[in-house]
């Protein structure tokens, strides 16, 4: 069975600077997905980011972007130049890339609070 | 594109009562997936359709909890005497064939007194 931690419960960041989220993984399989989800107060969850385990480049989103260490089993995210928009709770997410049940395995998620 | 929608998107039942929720998924989309979110917590994945076979259940389904998908199209979620453990957010979400992104609904928040 696969586990992902997120260590941080809760973050802050000042408007405009940047912030990294933490996110550790343990699973026994070779070829994955990890992912990073937002979920904004009272909204629907939404993906942020995705990286292919056999990619070793580092996937980006615009002002997202990834720390993919996979000898670590390590998946820290980036935001720089954080707005106000993004204050959100953050979760990591593991995906097996066998079989054909694509279910998602959440850490406990992050809370970000960008402040103005 | 639509997106997911759920319904309803609060329920407040009674202990011991019946409740059934319902999942819209994308049109296009031939998975659904259940979660239940608990507070403080990311959400647990419940169950998996491809198209309207049923394929995965957790064992954090209990035999008080069925979900269906008729046709493959819309799908429900039951809970039979709902107890107050039960009380969570239920999250849809749907995704297309080899597609690894699963789009979320906005939930439906189950409050049981």
């Amino acid at each position: 069975a696969q586990t992902v931690t997120q260590s941080q419960p809760e973050m802050s960041v000042q408007e405009a600077e940047t912030v990294t989220l933490s996110c550790t993984y343990d699973t026994s399989e070779s070829n994955y997905y990890l992912f990073w989800y937002k979920q904004p107060p009272s909204r629907q969850m939404i993906l942020v980011i995705r990286q292919e385990a056999y990619k070793q480049q580092n996937a980006t989103e615009n002002r997202f972007s990834v720390n993919f260490q996979k000898a670590a089993k390590s998946f820290s995210l980036k935001i720089s130049d954080s707005q106000l928009g993004d204050t959100a709770m953050y979760f990591c997410a593991f995906m097996k890339e066998s079989g054909s049940n694509y279910k998602l395995t959440f850490g406990k998620g992050t809370l970000l609070t960008v402040n103005p | 594109d639509t997106g997911v929608s759920q319904d309803p998107r609060h329920k407040i039942t009674k202990r011991g009562q019946n409740v059934t929720f319902r999942c819209d998924p994308i049109s296009e989309h031939n998975r659904l997936y259940w979660y239940r979110q608990t507070l403080g917590q990311g959400p647990e994945f419940l169950t998996y359709f491809q198209n309207e076979a049923q394929l995965e259940k957790s064992r954090l389904l209990s035999d008080r909890f069925s979900a269906e998908r008729p046709k493959g199209s819309f799908s429900t979620l039951e809970i039979q005497r709902t107890e107050q453990g039960d009380s969570a957010m239920y999250l849809c979400a749907s995704s297309q064939g080899s597609g690894y992104e699963q789009y979320f609904g906005p939930g439906t928040r189950l409050t049981v007194t």
